[in-house]
């Protein structure tokens, strides 16, 4: 049963490209949550969404983040128009049921921007 | 709001000896609390927990109990191993554990050396 797959490991963007970075939650797990990690700093909650809906975004940024986990296929954090600060590593989350069920982490992606 | 504050590394200690890595947290009500550990290139994985004050967790040779009167959580480890060599998080939640409701503290860096 593979564990949460996020992709790609480590990423390098361009100060004013765009950022994609995938997770594909564990089989089964249908709630998927977003945290980075700055350097020096904890996990910071950033969107929490099932499948076709955003049910928290309060840690999101209001400006050039958004998120979506579609019917089919992976959930998608996207940053427009990346800058220096927006490096750090990014993790992602399954559960099964959100609420108490336990949380799966991947890997996360390590994202640099240049 | 909710805040975790955790005691800063790197910790560097020798194969066997004792470990404590303090955790103190501040929050309303009577939240959950937990340690996650992060091995070198993997997500985050959840080490123990406890729910109610006085609770202990414990997992792999670790301990922590809830200290209310305190608002700690501190882990300790009898006799550590090169194994242990890890990034260390508490964190704690208002919710039940969901990761919508986790807030984390910056981490601590063990290394263990043989």
């Amino acid at each position: 049963n593979a564990g949460v797959m996020q992709n790609p490991r480590h990423l390098v963007r361009r100060r004013g490209q765009e950022a994609r970075l995938r997770c594909s939650p564990m089989k089964g797990h249908s709630h998927v949550y977003w945290y980075r990690q700055l350097p020096e700093e904890g996990l910071k909650f950033m969107v929490y969404l099932q499948k076709e809906n955003i049910i928290d975004e309060s840690g999101m940024p209001k400006e050039r983040f958004s998120a979506e986990f579609p019917k089919e296929g992976p959930s998608i954090l996207r940053i427009q128009q990346v800058v220096r600060g927006d490096s750090a590593a990014y993790f992602c989350a399954s559960s099964r049921t959100g609420g108490n069920s336990p949380l799966h982490f991947g890997n996360g992606t390590r994202l640099t921007v240049t | 709001g909710n805040s975790v504050t955790q005691m800063e590394g790197p910790v560097t200690l020798s194969e066997e000896a004792f470990l404590t890595i303090n955790c103190t947290y501040t929050a309303t009500g009577y939240p959950s609390l937990f340690w996650y550990v992060q091995y070198p290139g993997e997500g985050l994985q959840l080490l123990l927990k406890a729910t109610k004050a006085d609770d202990k967790g414990s997992n792999k040779g670790f301990e922590a109990t809830y200290r209310k009167e305190t608002t700690s959580f501190h882990l300790e480890k009898g006799s550590v191993q090169v194994s242990d060599s890890a990034v260390y998080f508490c964190a704690l939640s208002d919710q039940g554990g969901g990761a919508d409701g986790l807030t984390f503290g910056k981490g601590t860096h063990l290394i263990i050396q043989p």
